[in-house]
């Protein structure tokens, strides 16, 4: 079975620094999504990235960037330029490649502090 | 178009009572997931379901949770008497296909409080 693991509860960053969260998973097959979804306060779940495991190139979307490292089974999203609106909890998902697009394995979450 | 619908917002119950939580899919989605998120966790998948069919079923309890999705109507998650261990939050997510790259979008969550 897939598992995916944040290992950093919480993390805290200065307002227009950059922070990088941790996310790793455990996976047997060669082809699936990994994403990153942001939960502020209203407990809306935000899609924030989406990578590809057989792309090779990291996502990118504005300031969020991934660093995807496929053999370690590693995930990490970078936030550049934190703003105060980006605080709140960030979780990590993995889908297999056929897999129904609504089934998803999250992890425990990081809950981000944006410090003015 | 307006996004995934789940209502109520908030939910109080005693306990022993029943629990009805709503979601209505974005216009032109057929496929409905539901998960819930206890305190400090992750969300985790309950049930898939399309039009009148439970297609996986995997992460409900085996008892007092129920779910349908009927022809007509939003999608219902059914928790007959309903215990402390309930409270959570629970999400509604929906898409348009059941395989591919696009992801499902999710709801605003009903907070189930049992008191």
């Amino acid at each position: 079975a897939q598992t995916v693991t944040q290992s950093q509860p919480e993390m805290s960053v200065q307002e227009a620094e950059t922070v990088t969260l941790s996310c790793t998973y455990d996976t047997s097959e060669s082809d699936y999504y990994l994403f990153w979804y942001k939960q502020p306060p209203s407990r809306q779940m935000i899609l924030v990235i989406r990578q590809e495991a057989y792309k090779q190139q990291n996502a990118t979307e504005n300031r969020f960037s991934v660093n995807f490292q496929k053999a370690a089974k590693s995930f990490s999203l970078k936030i550049s330029d934190s703003q105060l609106g980006d605080a709140a909890m960030y979780f990590c998902a993995y889908r297999n490649y056929g897999g129904s697009q609504g089934n998803l394995i999250f992890g425990k979450g990081t809950k981000l502090s944006v410090k003015p | 178009n307006a996004g995934v619908m789940q209502n109520p917002r908030h939910l109080v119950r005693r306990r022993g009572q029943e629990a009805r939580l709503r979601c209505s899919p974005m216009k032109g989605h057929s496929h409905v997931y539901w998960y819930r998120q206890l305190p400090e966790e992750g969300l985790k998948f309950m049930v898939y379901l399309q039009k009148e069919n439970i297609i996986d079923e995997s992460g409900m309890p085996k008892e007092r949770f129920s779910a349908e999705f009927p022809k007509e109507g939003p999608s219902i998650l059914r928790i007959q008497q309903v215990v402390r261990g309930d409270s959570a939050a629970y999400f509604c997510a929906s898409s348009p296909l059941r395989t591919g790259g696009n992801e499902a979008f999710f709801g605003q969550g009903t907070r189930l409080t049992v008191v």
